[in-house]
């Protein structure tokens, strides 16, 4: 299994371009997450979805949008960058919460914002 | 809501001595606690978890935590420090049925030969 696959890994943009981060995981997991993770910030959660076409605002929404297609994918779309989003994006994974199972992480995306 | 505090940002160590990173947890319904561990330029992996069965959690890479609820607190020890634990560790709150994650500003674990 590949687990949980985000590319680029690495990304420069202009103020103002967009982009999206993809994710894609092959273990059939319903929640996936993404966090952005900010040096002695932590990770904070962008957004969030339980399940094909469903998708929620986690804690830093502002400036970004998700889909969920398909239980495999779930891309971030920036439509307008700006400085504020040059950080480590990641993107997670888990089967369901009932037993409350890891968060399966991808490798991240370094973005910059110039 | 639920949140972690991990004290202190960074804790340096020799190697071969005891490892003490410290979290306390705020939470109005029993919590599950995780400890994730950062390698540079990877991705979070889980090293244990407290699900309620026992107090005493035993993870990966000889690291185990005690869940407190006297003191709010999840602490990760390990015994004897090795240079392969360099890395960031993060302390994250949860609770049944609930989607979400939280985890807290992590701390970076330094160690010396």
């Amino acid at each position: 299994n590949a687990g949980v696959t985000q590319t680029p890994k690495f990304r420069i943009l202009k103020i103002g371009q967009s982009m999206t981060l993809q994710c894609t995981q092959d273990m059939n997991h319903n929640y996936m997450y993404w966090y952005r993770q900010d040096p002695g910030m932590g990770l904070k959660l962008i957004y969030y979805s339980v399940g094909a076409g469903i998708t929620d605002k986690g804690e830093v929404p502002n400036g970004y949008n998700v889909s969920r297609s398909t239980t495999e994918d779930f891309p971030l779309r920036l439509e307008l960058a700006a400085p504020s989003q040059t950080s480590v994006y990641f993107c997670a994974s888990r089967p369901d919460i009932a037993t409350n199972e890891k968060l399966f992480f991808g490798s991240g995306t370094q973005l910059s914002v110039l | 809501a639920q949140s972690v505090t991990q004290l202190g940002s960074h804790v340096s160590v020799s190697e071969g001595a005891l490892v003490l990173l410290r979290c306390n947890y705020s939470s109005s319904v029993p919590p599950y606690l995780f400890w994730y561990v950062q390698y540079p330029n990877q991705g979070l992996q889980l090293l244990l978890k407290y699900t309620s069965a026992a107090t005493l959690v035993k993870g990966i890479n000889g690291f185990e935590a005690e869940f407190k609820k006297s003191e709010t607190s999840f602490h990760l020890t390990k015994p004897s420090a090795h240079m392969s634990d360099a890395a960031e560790y993060f302390c994250a709150v949860s609770r049944t049925g609930f989607q979400k994650l939280v985890f807290g500003t992590g701390t970076r674990l330094l160690v010396s030969p």
